[in-house]
């Protein structure tokens, strides 16, 4: 089974803060998706990223996938209450997603 | 608006019961997905299909088995509970031939605990 590593595992920063959450493998995905699970509800999908070296932005939020399409990168600028989840990457490989390990993030006012 | 979902949001079972979670899905979605979430794990996939009858094994199907009679709707089947099967389920849908390149839409998830 190939792994997708996330770190760090928790987070715990003031508003404000900036953050930046990492998934690693050492797999190829052709494509690698970020999801935010907020409690009591299933994931919701944030972006998606395609291509090697690829950067997205969502607002405060900003995506990055590798060159090589192994690893990728969430950074979050200014964090705001409303950003408290549990953060997942996921790298497709043809009929399926692969999860990572998930990162949970607290935001204080 | 897109839904998926779930029979339950909790369930207590006991050690041996025979254990029914379905969901279904009002996007006309060919695929579908049962997972398990645990602490510090992710969500590690179960079983999935990609149409009517048809199922695949994810990556922990020991001890799970699958039903899918109707496009709407994925049951997950517990044929006798183990206490380590106590999990958050999520269940999801998305369409497309090749599944993993498509959002997925996940369920509200059932948290079971088997005593």
């Amino acid at each position: 089974t190939q792994l997708l590593e996330q770190s760090p595992q928790f987070l715990s920063i003031q508003e404000g803060e900036n953050l930046t959450v990492y998934c690693n493998s050492s797999s190829v995905f052709s494509s690698l998706q970020w999801y935010r699970q907020e409690p009591g509800e299933g994931p919701v999908l944030l972006v998606t990223v395609v291509t090697g070296g690829e950067v997205k932005k969502l607002k405060r939020l900003t995506f990055q996938f590798g060159d090589a399409r192994k690893d990728s990168s969430l950074h979050i600028t200014a964090a705001q209450p409303g950003d408290t989840g549990l953060y997942l990457c996921a790298g497709a490989k043809s009929d399926k997603l692969i999860f990572g390990t998930g990162t949970r993030l607290q935001v204080f006012p | 608006d897109v839904k998926v979902t779930q029979s339950s949001r909790y369930l207590v079972k006991r050690t041996g019961e025979k254990v029914f979670l379905e969901c279904v899905q009002d996007m006309d979605h060919e695929n579908m997905f049962w997972y398990r979430q645990d602490p510090g794990l992710g969500l590690r996939l179960i079983y999935f299909s990609y149409d009517v009858k048809m199922k695949e094994k994810g990556d922990i199907p020991e001890g799970y088995s699958v039903s899918r009679e109707k496009k709407e709707r994925f049951s997950l089947i517990l044929e006798s509970a183990s206490t380590n099967q106590t999990s958050m389920y999520l269940c999801a849908s998305s369409w497309g031939f090749l599944a993993g390149y498509n959002e997925q839409f996940f369920g509200p998830g059932t948290r079971l605990t088997v005593l």
